[in-house]
């Protein structure tokens, strides 16, 4: 099973709204990353969790907070967020050091 | 030097023909290497791994050449679903697993 399960799929927020972007696996893998896409351009990377633990955070806003409250779970919180924001979020997970397998994404736009 | 390139497409190709991508990258400390394909709005999916000079599968076949630090993938008999983006990622060095995706190039298999 390689699966990665991202909720909600889509999602439409104001400029002053808080909203949680979610994502579960259950392969065992102790490192979870959040990508954001644009249109017709690669996968970004913003943070990558190693053991539940921050390692990696690509000078992302502040506005996008995130959260790992298990092995299972990572969150992407959000608040403030701009139009410019409105994107793919996409999670992954792997082994360290091994390929990562993604969700499906959850397609936000701000409004 | 960018962490990883790509090379430029769009590549136009017929039904059946050979087409062959290349990337390099600039961590020298990279030890694993994955080809990505995304259809569009869709997720990337892993299409193959590298962990030692090379991997094969079907009609694809991944080269590494870490003296020159460049991978490629090479893409026989194409067939029209073939038709997406192939995004080149190597894994970081160490045991953190930043996974930075190159820009991809675009293949187009034509009838």
């Amino acid at each position: 099973d390689t699966e990665v399960t991202q909720t909600p799929k889509h999602l439409v927020m104001g400029m002053t709204n808080k909203k949680s972007l979610k994502c579960e696996q259950h392969m065992g893998h102790r490192a979870m990353y959040w990508y954001k896409q644009k249109a017709k351009k690669p996968p970004e990377l913003m943070f990558v969790y190693s053991y539940e633990k921050l390692s990696i955070n690509e000078s992302v806003p502040s506005r996008f907070s995130p959260e790992c409250p298990n092995s299972s779970l990572l969150n992407l919180h959000l608040h403030a967020l701009q139009p410019e924001d409105s994107a793919l979020y996409l999670c992954a997970s792997s082994k360290t050091g091994r390929e990562a397998f993604f969700g499906q994404g959850t397609r936000l736009t701000v409004v | 030097r960018k962490e990883v390139e790509q090379d430029p497409g769009p590549f136009n190709v017929p039904e059946g023909a050979t087409v062959a991508f290349n990337c390099t990258y600039s961590n020298s400390a990279s030890q694993s290497f994955f080809w990505y394909r995304q259809d569009c709005r869709k997720e990337p999916k892993l299409l193959m791994s590298v962990y030692s000079s090379g991997n094969e599968d079907g009609r694809f076949t991944a080269q590494l050449n870490r003296a020159s630090q460049y991978i490629s993938l090479l893409i026989r008999d194409s067939k029209l679903s073939d038709s997406a983006t192939y995004l080149c990622v190597p894994g970081g060095g160490g045991s953190q697993g930043n996974l930075i995706f190159g820009k991809g190039t675009k293949l187009s298999v034509k009838p």
